[in-house]
């Protein structure tokens, strides 16, 4: 089964700095798919960036990048110039494609609360 | 704006009641989920249905049962529930395909059990 670690329960950072949230996952699979989702008071959960672990280039999204290291089974989120909006939970969360006839399904890690201070 | 959208957003039920949570979703997706989100907890996945037939219920209690009239709605009914499923319910929708495709959540419903 595959497991998502996130080791950092709680971060802050100034408004305008940079900051990079860890994660680590475990599988046996070549094949899948790696997901950033922010939840923000509002308790929405929004996708903030995908990779596809066949791709070696890092996904980009505006502010938000990934450094994925797949030897490492490392997926780590960089959020360049923070601002206040981008105080929210973040989860890492893997997807193994679905076989024949099967679902997707999410696979997520415990969370880590992001608080950007002013 | 979310293209799913979940009723309602606050849930107050004793354990004697029966209620449902809805969920719609405006993507054309053919698949749809719901998720437990509970204090301190992973998200957990309970039921996924594809195409409107159930995929997979994650060994989740009888007193919750899901409903899926068609690839836009969902349902979860709700009957003799216990203070510990007080949670966020959060419903999902993907377009399953072999290329694993996102998957979309609504705003969640809160449940409280009293």
């Amino acid at each position: 089964a595959q497991t998502v670690t996130q080791s950092q329960p709680e971060m802050s950072v100034q408004e305008a700095e940079t900051v990079t949230l860890s994660c680590t996952y475990d599988t046996s699979e070549s094949n899948y798919y790696l997901f950033w989702y922010k939840q923000p008071p509002s308790r929405q959960m929004i996708l903030v960036i995908r990779q596809e672990a066949y791709k070696q280039q890092n996904a980009t999204e505006n502010r938000f990048s990934v450094n994925f290291q797949k030897a490492a089974k490392s997926f780590s989120l960089k959020i360049s110039d923070s601002q206040l909006g981008d105080t929210a939970m973040y989860f890492c969360a893997f997807m193994k494609p679905p076989h024949r006839g099967g679902s997707e399904k999410l696979v997520f890690g415990k969370g880590t609360k992001l608080t950007v201070n002013p | 704006e979310t293209g799913v959208t979940q009723t309602p957003r606050h849930l107050v039920m004793g354990m004697t009641n029966k209620k449902s949570l809805k969920c719609e979703q405006h993507l054309g997706h053919n698949a749809m989920y719901w998720y437990k989100q509970s204090a301190k907890k992973p998200l957990e996945l309970m039921f996924v249905y594809n195409f409107k037939e159930q995929t997979e219920n994650n060994s989740v209690p009888s007193r919750f049962s899901p409903e899926c009239p068609n690839s836009s709605h969902l349902f979860l009914h709700l009957h003799t529930l216990q203070p510990e499923d007080s949670a966020l319910y959060l419903c999902a929708s993907s377009q399953v395909s072999s290329t694993g495709n996102t998957i979309y959540f609504g705003e969640g419903s809160w449940l409280t059990v009293v």
